[in-house]
């Protein structure tokens, strides 16, 4: 079946435009996660949707950044007056009921802030 | 002190090795443990749980010891294919469905 997909797949943009990346997990999985990924770092936890339930924004860095999920399918990752140190590697990951450790990544988004 | 710490590396062995993996993390509360492996430039892929009694998934095998907050990873036989980075993986704490991500370690497989 058809796996996590991301869009775009690299985004250059300047300093201060807002930029909007969305992704699409795998039908049928409840919980959503979006991460992102600096040269050469581990995984940095930022939003997670579980179902109904208020997302878990706790690892949003700013008010720059928020996420919305439409239907409890697509997700939208939307960063606001983008900084040269938002660039990074943008990862969306789902997982099934019950497995909510076992996530499926999608293939990512690279945004570079000039 | 990093929530999760793991060397990075590199691990440079030759075909057929027996290589390991060592994590430790931080928050006695967690009670989720898992090994991601990530290609270069790649998304991670979930390798395996890591489960209380230990278990073992063909040629890996993952240990846990809660006492000392350290998981590990042993690959044996290994094969080129195996060269990625290694991730261990935590929630963060009790139930908590948020997962905290090392840094990984990374291995090449020599032929």
């Amino acid at each position: 079946g058809a796996g996590v997909s991301q869009s775009p797949s690299n985004k250059v943009t300047e300093k201060g435009k807002d930029v909007e990346l969305r992704c699409d997990p795998i039908s049928g999985h409840t919980a959503l996660y979006w991460y992102r990924q600096s040269l050469g770092q581990g995984l940095e936890f930022l939003i997670y949707f579980q179902g109904n339930s208020a997302p878990d924004k706790s690892g949003l860095p700013s008010d720059r950044f928020s996420a919305e999920r439409t239907g409890g399918s697509v997700s939208t990752l939307t960063i606001q007056r983008t900084q040269q140190e938002d660039s990074a590697v943008y990862l969306c990951a789902s997982s099934s009921q019950g497995k909510w450790g076992e996530q499926y990544f999608g293939p990512g988004t690279r945004l570079t802030v000039t | 002190r990093k929530e999760v710490e793991q060397d990075p590396g590199p691990f440079n062995v030759p075909e057929g090795a027996t290589v390991a993996f060592n994590c430790t993390y931080s928050n006695s509360a967690s009670q989720s443990f898992f090994w991601y492996r990530q290609d270069c430039r790649k998304e991670p892929k979930l390798l395996m749980s890591v489960y209380s009694s230990g278990n073992e998934d063909g040629r890996f095998t993952a240990q846990l010891n809660r006492a000392s907050q350290y998981i590990s990873l042993l690959i044996r036989d290994s094969k080129l294919s195996d060269s990625a980075t290694y991730l261990c993986v935590v929630n963060k704490g009790g139930s908590a469905r948020q997962l905290t991500f090392g840094s990984g370690t990374q291995l090449t497989v020599l032929p």
